[in-house]
């Protein structure tokens, strides 16, 4: 059973347009939304994350809205750099064990120059 | 800090043989964890220690895989015997109560023949 649900799975942006990848979960438990961001060749590293008493968190360029009762959460890149080509992971966990995070597929994002 | 160390980068096997994964994580994190990668199946967990102690080793896809932590700076994730469906990246990841995300190492990536 996947609980988390990530879309899509690849996105080529022009650079300096907006980037957005959607997350869907399923268990009301969660409360914690992390988003990780991963080069080639090095493991995830964490980038923004959210909890559910907030609709919207920046963090520069990078924006995660979240809206409680579709139970959806999306990051916005703005201003998209060739820089940020990645794939990008949303992830959820459970109150009290936020430690234990379920990850969504994955998003493979290019930005050409 | 050096961040969370794996050994080694690469490691190519013939089916049937042992193969043991390293992993040190940062110091003073409490919780370790490690986590298998593949384009099917995405992120997965396999067992995460907490102080040593392993809490959740429900993700460990059969007996032929292990997991040690005999001390807080060293674990190791085993599989004997090895099999080509075993073939992925592995990532052994850390972080410290109260929980702001994960440090994930740069992974071995795994390949059985």
């Amino acid at each position: 059973q996947q609980q988390v649900k990530q879309s899509p799975q690849s996105l080529i942006v022009q650079k300096g347009g907006i980037s957005i990848i959607n997350c869907a979960y399923e268990n009301t438990a969660f409360d914690y939304f992390p988003w990780y961001q991963q080069f080639p060749g090095k493991g995830p590293a964490l980038l923004i994350a959210i909890r559910p008493d907030v609709s919207e968190k920046k963090e520069g360029r990078f924006t995660i809205s979240f809206n409680k009762s579709a139970k959806q959460f999306s990051l916005h890149i703005m201003d998209s750099q060739p820089g940020d080509s990645a794939t990008y992971f949303c992830a959820a966990s459970i109150a009290g064990s936020n430690y234990k995070l379920t990850f969504g597929k994955g998003t493979l994002l290019t930005v050409n120059p | 800090d050096a961040g969370v160390i794996q050994s080694p980068r690469h490691e190519v096997t013939e089916m049937g043989q042992e193969v043991t994964l390293r992993c040190k994580p940062i110091s003073g994190h409490d919780y370790l964890f490690w986590y298998r990668q593949t384009m099917m199946r995405g992120l997965e967990l396999l067992i995460y220690f907490n102080n040593n102690v392993p809490i959740d080793d429900s993700g460990m896809p059969e007996d032929r895989f292990s997991a040690k932590m005999p001390n807080a700076s060293f674990s190791t994730l085993k599989i004997q015997p090895s099999e080509p469906r075993d073939s992925a990246v592995y990532f052994c990841a850390s972080s410290l109560w109260p929980f702001y995300g994960y440090t994930f190492g740069s992974g071995t990536r795994l390949t059985v023949v």
